[in-house]
Parts: C-alpha cells; structure tokens; sequence
C-alpha cells in the first residue's frame, strides 16, 4: 500500500544551523508530494510541494527535491530560526486518491537560541 | 479571503454518545476533506466531499458519516463514540479536487471522549 516514512523526532538543533529531515514513500505511479508543518496548538499549513519527479519545491527558505530514484523528499534549510520550532509532515497524493493525504508520523522540530 | 473555519474549538463527551462537527471552506472551494490527527500521530483520512457528493472514504466505521451543503461547509458526525475517538479532527478544503491542489486546514476540533 501508498506509504510515507519520517525520521523520528525530536531534532534538536541551534539556531542557524543546517536542517535535514528525512522523508520516503512507498506508492504506485507518481504521486505528488508535500511537506505541511503545524506550529503548537494550530492546524497544518502547506511548506512547499511537488508534483513531478525531480522537482524541487521551496518556501522560506525550506527545500525539498522529489527523488523518484530513491523514493524520497527530504526537507532542508539552510540556517534554522527559533521561529522553525513546529511538527513537521510529510505526505503523499496519488491520482487515483482524488485529493487525499497520506501522512507521516511527523517529526518535531526543537532549536534553540 | 476567509481561511478554514471549524467548530467547536474543543469539545467533552462521554462514551456511546453522537457528536457533530462543522467545517467552512475557504471561499471559492468547493471539495472537503476531513482528518482524525490521534496525539503524537499524522492526520488520517476520513473522507473527502466533493461538491455536496462523497468522494472517496478512508479505513473508519460506518458509524463516521459526512455532509456538504450547498455552500460547501461541511459536517462530521460520530455516533456511538469511542474512547479511541478522542483526537484532533481537522478540516481542509481545496478548489476542485483534483491531485495536485492544495489543501487548506482548518486549526481543527479537539475532541475528547471520556
């Protein structure tokens, strides 16, 4: 079945320092791809997206490359912010699951100052 | 532009009891998506309303059934509640459906069963 792996949390990290948060799937076809992130106590916002191999989706400074050869879409950045403290997701859509999410369990992220 | 709206924010209930939640997409949208998010989980599909018809349901019980309205909000009903039906439910809309659109959430309801 469609899958999506997370590494597990929490990352603990210093501000400005660099981030790598490892995401795979498992699914049929080509899904598209998705990185959410939910702050405490609010729902999930979209991070960034792609929808074809080899893609690189990004926003505020965030970057992830959809990976069809390794089945993966890592999430980086380049210099953490106090403010990047939030659960981060990955997920999956496949086009025969008209709009429908699958999620990873989520990983944590905690920087400190 | 209104965002995602649900209600309540948090809600109490005990165990056999029904409760219904409500969801109002963003304007312009017309597909809604509900979620379960159990603590420390990631959100798990509910099912999807496309346009005031269901579109494609998840691995929940039949006692987990779903409206949209004319206007496109949307409600989440559970009879017979459960304690493992306490969790977070959220809501999120998008434009049309399809594969690649993004979905707005809502900031969801906390439910609790006791």
């Amino acid at each position: 079945g469609n899958s999506v792996t997370q590494m597990e949390g929490p990352v603990t990290l210093s501000e400005e320092a660099f981030l790598t948060i490892n995401c795979t799937y498992t699914a049929t076809g080509y899904p598209s791809l998705f990185w959410y992130v939910q702050y405490p106590g609010e729902g999930l916002q979209l991070l960034l997206k792609a929808t074809k191999a080899d893609d690189k989706g990004s926003n505020k400074g965030f970057e992830a490359t959809y990976r069809k050869e390794t089945t993966s879409f890592h999430l980086e950045k380049g210099s953490v912010q106090v403010s990047d403290s939030a659960v981060y997701f990955c997920a999956l859509s496949r086009a025969s699951n008209t709009g429908k999410l699958i999620f990873g369990q989520g990983t944590t992220l905690q920087v400190k100052p | 532009e209104t965002g995602v709206t649900q209600s309540p924010t948090h809600l109490i209930k005990t165990r056999g009891q029904q409760v219904t939640l409500r969801c109002s997409s963003q304007s312009g949208h017309n597909t809604v998506s509900w979620y379960q998010q159990a603590l420390g989980q990631g959100p798990q599909f509910i099912f999807q309303y496309y346009r005031e018809e269901e579109n494609g349901r998840g691995n929940f019980p039949p006692r987990f059934s779903g409206l949209q309205f004319p206007n496109y909000s949307s409600e989440l009903n559970v009879n017979a509640l459960e304690l493992d039906d306490s969790a977070l439910y959220l809501c999120a809309s998008s434009p049309n459906g399809q594969l690649t659109d993004t979905q707005y959430f809502g900031p969801g309801t906390r439910l609790t069963v006791l």
